[in-house]
């Protein structure tokens, strides 16, 4: 099974700064199944990048992604206050067919 | 929309079935996945069913404890969960899986797009 890790686990930067998320895997996944979540608290995840790097519906366009093969980047290039949250990576296996999620790297803003 | 029901409280060992009602889109043709969130802690898959035949797969994790249904006709999901115990507290979500094809490719992409409202479920005796 595909375990997913994630760091920093906390980032903690100011409004304008850029920030660069990482999401490694235990093995080669395919960039079409690996996807990007925010979620912040007392809310249900929301689905941000899909695709490894294409924008789901909504998603603003300082969210990019960028990755292949076991080495995936979330990166928010002008950080709003709106953006402290928690962010999730998401791979789907289809062999077993299962899907994990990764640890999660919490987003402060200062 | 997902839709939930409504908060649970079980005793240790106890059952509990969250359900997940869908609107403005068709039901059946997408898959429902269950995700949990123990407090404090990581998103947790814990299970799918395929929206076109109804075929479910759950995490090893559970060790049988997770039946997930459907009833097309009420567009409603249901995810039971058996032999509770303390560490099964967390915030139950259903998730739509989207599946859209990749450009210039055979593949597809999968995703979760839409999320249910939460279910709170605490075990506690």
């Amino acid at each position: 099974e595909i375990v997913l890790t994630q760091s920093p686990g906390t980032l903690s930067l100011s409004p304008g700064e850029r920030a660069t998320l990482s999401c490694r895997a235990s093995q080669s996944v395919s960039s079409s199944y690996l996807a990007w979540y925010q979620q912040k608290p007392g809310q249900a995840p929301r689905l941000l990048i899909y695709g490894a790097s294409y924008r789901a519906s909504g998603t603003p366009d300082r969210f990019s992604g960028s990755g292949s093969g076991a080495d995936f980047t979330l990166t928010i290039s002008r950080l709003e206050p709106e953006d402290s949250a928690v962010y999730y990576c998401q791979q789907f296996d289809a062999s077993l067919p299962i899907f994990t999620f990764g640890p999660g790297t919490k987003v402060d803003i200062k | 929309h997902l839709v939930q029901s409504g908060a649970e409280v079980k005793k240790p060992g106890a059952s509990v079935t969250v359900s997940c009602q869908a609107s403005g889109f068709t039901f059946v043709s997408h898959g429902l996945i269950w995700v949990r969130q123990a407090p404090g802690q990581r998103l947790e898959w814990m299970g799918w069913l395929h929206g076109a035949n109804g075929n479910t797969v759950s995490s090893q994790r559970f060790q049988g404890r997770v039946t997930i249904t459907r009833d097309a006709s009420a567009s409603t999901g249901y995810m039971e969960l058996s032999s509770l115990t303390s560490e099964d507290t967390a915030v139950y979500f259903c998730a739509r899986l989207k599946v859209v094809p990749r450009p210039f490719s055979t593949d597809s992409f999968y995703s979760m797009d839409v999320w249910g409202t939460g279910t709170t479920v605490i075990v506690s005796s």
